[in-house]
């Protein structure tokens, strides 16, 4: 059973602070890995995505994976009240069919 | 360029009734995903075309569904005697290619379906 879990939140972040979102995968077969940002009534965006261990930085958001401890997270630098949505992490395999999603967390970020 | 489209938007039916949903991937996309997303629940993976062939199905939840995708564009999901529990929104994305790995899935905005 392929599973991504994530902690449902609410995370509360003060302005401009760093917002840490965490999320393990059971799959050890998982190759590649994606962030999400669902604001409520919309449809997922993709933020970005990562399949080599260690950091990948795009503008104020970084992700990081570690496939030893199966444990992928996204931080974000000098966060906004924009940035108010639920992150939903997603896990795929290389030829593949769709993503599996955990359940999001709900991040505010309080002015 | 033009993104995912999907409709209707919203659909209210009656259970038992059949309903069908389109989807219009962005242009030159091959692959082709359906998901469902239910009242606080994560994404749920349906189905996917590689081209207008599906290779794994299993993820359709029960017979009653199902979907085709013709000439390598349009696809069209069909629920067959919709039942209260298939109330959710149904979400289409499309990618360049079908691999995993990096391609990127672009959503839809969705197909609200309430089932009364």
């Amino acid at each position: 059973q392929k599973e991504v879990e994530q902690n449902s939140g609410p995370l509360s972040v003060p302005e401009g602070a760093i917002a840490s979102l965490n999320c393990t995968y059971s799959d050890r077969g998982s190759q590649s890995f994606f962030w999400y940002r669902q604001y409520s009534g919309k449809s997922p965006e993709l933020i970005m995505f990562i399949y080599s261990n260690g950091d990948k930085e795009d503008g104020r958001f970084t992700a990081q994976l570690n496939k030893a401890s199966q444990y992928v997270s996204l931080l974000i630098r000098d966060s906004q009240p924009s940035d108010s949505a639920t992150y939903l992490c997603a896990a795929t395999k290389w030829g593949a069919d769709g993503l599996t999603f955990g359940k999001g967390t709900h991040l505010i970020i309080q002015p | 360029g033009a993104g995912v489209s999907q409709s209707p938007s919203n659909k209210v039916t009656e259970k038992g009734k059949d309903v069908e949903l389109r989807c219009d991937p962005i242009s030159g996309h091959t692959a082709l995903y359906w998901y469902r997303q239910s009242l606080g629940q994560g994404l749920e993976f349906l189905i996917y075309f590689q081209g207008n062939s599906a290779p794994d199905k299993s993820g359709l939840p029960s017979d009653r569904f199902s979907a085709e995708r013709t000439g390598g564009s349009v696809s069209t999901l069909t629920i067959q005697r919709t039942q209260q529990e298939d109330s959710a929104v149904y979400l289409c994305a499309s990618s360049p290619s079908a691999g995993g790995g990096t391609d990127t899935q672009y959503f839809g905005p969705g197909t609200r379906l309430t089932v009364l």
